[in-house]
């Protein structure tokens, strides 16, 4: 049963257009939500979070968008880089979890120059 | 400041073997959080410690297993191997224990069953 799910394995975009990557859970005790950006043989590092008060976050280049309703949130990547190319996960917290967080698959993002 | 220090960065053991895979969070971290990722899986949470207790556990049989020490390193442990285990091992170091704390994570340790 997958609470948090990545429904685009892989996103081709070309530099300096918008990346955006989805992210839809089904769980509404999640209220808390961050990305985590991850290159090969390294670990998951983290990008931004989101709670569930706000509906939208910025930090730089990177904006993450939340729909509660609709139980979805986005990661918009404005412009995008040759660097940014790597896998993104969305991950899911709520109070009763404490510091487990629900990842969804993941997105491979490869930015072409 | 040093990061989250996995060790060993890679494994190659037998089925039915066990490994123990160890874990030095960040220094003041007392949090210590393990996943696994299996390839389209994402990260499967295992288990976390905080102040030498397990405080939370995913949905793993009870061949994996861990603890924390004092010093807040922690150490994962695998009995009777199977195949299906081998994945990317990541642990995860946080200052304290709580809903929408940031985790820091190592660079994995990869083991290989064969």
């Amino acid at each position: 049963d997958q609470q948090v799910k990545q429904n685009s394995p892989s996103l081709s975009v070309q530099e300096g257009r918008i990346s955006i990557l989805n992210c839809d859970y089904t769980n509404s005790m999640f209220d808390y939500f961050l990305w985590y950006k991850k290159y090969p043989a390294e670990g998951p590092t983290f990008l931004i979070s989101i709670s569930s008060i706000k509906d939208k976050n910025e930090d730089g280049r990177f904006t993450v968008f939340l729909n509660k309703s609709a139980k979805h949130l986005s990661l918009h990547i404005v412009p995008s880089q040759p660097g940014d190319s790597a896998v993104y996960f969305c991950a899911a917290n709520g109070m009763e979890y404490g510091n487990k967080l629900v990842f969804g698959a993941g997105t491979i993002l490869r930015v072409k120059s | 400041k040093a990061g989250v220090t996995q060790t060993p960065r890679y494994l190659i053991k037998t089925r039915g073997q066990q490994v123990t895979l160890s874990c030095s969070p960040i220094s003041g971290h007392r949090s210590v959080s393990w996943y696994q990722q299996t390839p389209g899986q994402g990260l499967q949470f295992l288990f976390e410690y905080f102040s030498e207790t397990q405080r939370n556990k995913g949905n793993f049989p009870g061949r994996f297993s861990g603890r924390q020490f004092s010093n807040s390193r922690s150490e994962m442990n695998v009995s009777t191997l199977e195949l299906g285990d081998s994945a990317l091992y990541l642990c995860a170091s946080s200052l304290i224990s709580s809903f929408g704390t940031e985790a820091f994570f190592g660079q994995g340790t990869r083991l290989t069953v064969v």
